[in-house]
C-alpha cells in the first residue's frame, strides 16, 4: 500500500501541545517528512528525518515515529501555526512513488 | 539559496496538453529527486512524478499515462507535460526539490524547496 491517512481536522488551545499523526505501511521504513501549509502559500517543510528542522522552523515543532505512526507535535502552540500540514514519505515497495498524507486542517482557539 | 521559478500557461481547453517549466537557481542540479506536485481547489497535495538529474523518472501510476517529465541539464531546468487534460487536471502545480537519505534503520526524503506555484485552470 502507498497511502498516508492522516485526521482530516484538529483543534488546540493558544499555548496549548498539538499532535498530528500519519499512519501507513511506507513509515515502517521511511520517517515521514512533514509540510506545513497556509491559504494561498506553497507547502514548506518543517520537519523531515527522525527530528530535523530546518532553519528558520521554531523549535516547538517536533516529529517522531513508532510502528507505522508518525507525530507531528507542536508544544505550544501559536496563532500563526493555524495551518494544513502534510505527511509525506516514499512508497516503500520499490521506493518508486512519493505518497502524501491527505492533510490536517489545524485550527488554533 | 536555492530557488525554484515555474511557469507555464494558466488556461487551457479541454484536450489540450499542458506544459510547465521549473528552473533551478542557485544550487547543483545533481543529486537531488525533481518533483511535480499538484492541488486541485479546496484539496490536498497529489505527487504528479520526478526525475533526476540523469534523467531518470518515476510517475504516479493513477496518471503515468498522459505525463512526461524531462530535464535540460545545461538550462538547470525540467518541465512537466501532462496530456488530454480535463476540468479534472485545474489545480495549482508545483515544483519542488526532493531528497533521499538514510540511516542505520530507516531511510527518510523530504522536499525542502518548492516554486510558488501556478494556477491552470482547464475550461472550455
Amino acid at each position: 500500500s502507498s497511502e498516508l491517512t492522516q485526521d482530516p481536522a484538529v483543534s488546540v488551545a493558544l499555548g496549548q501541545t498539538v499532535r498530528i499523526t500519519c499512519q501507513g505501511d511506507s513509515l515502517r521504513s521511511y520517517y515521514a517528512s512533514w509540510y506545513q501549509q497556509k491559504p494561498g502559500q506553497a507547502p514548506v517543510l518543517v520537519i523531515y528525518g527522525k527530528n530535523n528542522r530546518p532553519s528558520g522552523i521554531p523549535d516547538r515543532f517536533s516529529g517522531s515515529s513508532s510502528g507505522n505512526t508518525a507525530s507531528l507535535t507542536i508544544t505550544g502552540a501559536q496563532a500563526e501555526d493555524e495551518a494544513d500540514y502534510y505527511c509525506n514519505s516514499r512508497d516503500s515497495s520499490g521506493n518508486r512513488y512519493v505518497v502524501f498524507g491527505g492533510g490536517t486542517k489545524l485550527t488554533v482557539l | 539559496q536555492v530557488q525554484l521559478q515555474q511557469w507555464g500557461a494558466g488556461l487551457l481547453k479541454p484536450s489540450e496538453t499542458l506544459s510547465l517549466t521549473c528552473a533551478v537557481y542557485g544550487g547543483s542540479f545533481s543529486g537531488y529527486y525533481w518533483s511535480w506536485i499538484r492541488q486541485p481547489p479546496g484539496k490536498g497535495l497529489e505527487w504528479i512524478g520526478e526525475i533526476n538529474h540523469s534523467g531518470s523518472t518515476n510517475y504516479n501510476p493513477s496518471l503515468k499515462s498522459r505525463v512526461t517529465i524531462s530535464v535540460d541539464t545545461s538550462k538547470n531546468q525540467f518541465s512537466l507535460k501532462l496530456s488530454s487534460v480535463t476540468a479534472a487536471d485545474t489545480a495549482v502545480y508545483y515544483c519542488a526539490r526532493g531528497r533521499v537519505a538514510a540511516t542505520p534503520d530507516y531511510y527518510y526524503y523530504y522536499m525542502d524547496v518548492w516554486g510558488k506555484g501556478t494556477t491552470v485552470t482547464v475550461s472550455s
